[in-house]
């Protein structure tokens, strides 16, 4: 969707560097998500927000950090990167998660693919 | 958290109609069920959702059945470019951390 966007598309560092991850929406939804995609493993939860200063963690949380400082963006650091996280990284947001028909969607960006070396 | 299950891959061909079954024995009574549809170097996309019945719109059908233990996506006349990965999501959402994508049924669809 052009709603959310992520940057940058692919991401090359080395193993103990530092990197961010940058994860924009324009829709200003209130929860935003970070996702993690390896083969076999399916999607899984490293952190989420459900508005700006309000962070939690998820299934995979270890090694990685989160901000929020505007509702927009959500950007996701690794502090010293290490090869178990190559992966690929998907950002999301969504409206609410109330019930019944205000279970809105989550909305996706296309993705970083990171490469640790 | 209720569980699902889906099946790991599933092939058709063009024109075709395919139903893919999730399995969600555990689910509970305030529980919806959400369907995504995944293109490779994309993320997810929100397909469709629904309590219980068949909730039908302009990309696929969800039939729900009484009991609510499965339910089934219904995409009709299939062509090339519903060749993705299909996730059934179960739940009531209140926490995030329950959003719980599976592996999904990987689609393949023939010329």
């Amino acid at each position: 969707d052009a709603g959310i966007t992520q940057s940058p598309r692919y991401k090359i560092t080395e193993t103990g560097r530092q990197v961010t991850l940058m994860c924009h929406q324009t829709w200003s939804h209130s929860y935003m998500f970070w996702y993690r995609q390896d083969l076999g493993h399916g999607l899984r939860l490293i952190y989420y927000s459900a508005a700006a200063d309000i962070t939690d963690k998820g299934e995979v949380p270890d090694g990685y950090v989160v901000s929020r400082s505007k509702t927009e963006n959500f950007p996701l650091t690794l502090e010293s990167a290490t090869r178990s996280q190559t992966s690929v990284y998907f950002c999301a947001s969504s409206e609410s998660l109330g019930l019944g028909l205000d279970n809105s969607p989550l909305h996706f960006g296309n993705g970083t693919r990171l490469t640790v070396t | 958290l209720a569980k699902t299950t889906q099946p790991i891959s599933m092939d058709s061909y063009e024109g075709q109609e395919v139903n893919i079954t999730c399995s969600h024995n555990n689910i509970a009574t305030n529980d919806y069920i959400t369907w995504y549809q995944q293109f490779p170097s994309q993320g997810p996309r929100f397909i469709i959702q629904g309590y219980k019945t068949k909730v039908t719109n302009e990309v696929a059908s969800l039939f729900i059945p009484a009991d609510r233990k499965s339910s089934t996506l219904s995409l009709p006349r299939v062509s090339l470019s519903d060749t993705a990965v299909y996730y059934c999501l179960v739940g009531v959402y209140s926490s995030a951390s329950k959003i719980i994508f599976g592996s999904g049924t990987r689609l393949s669809i023939r010329p």
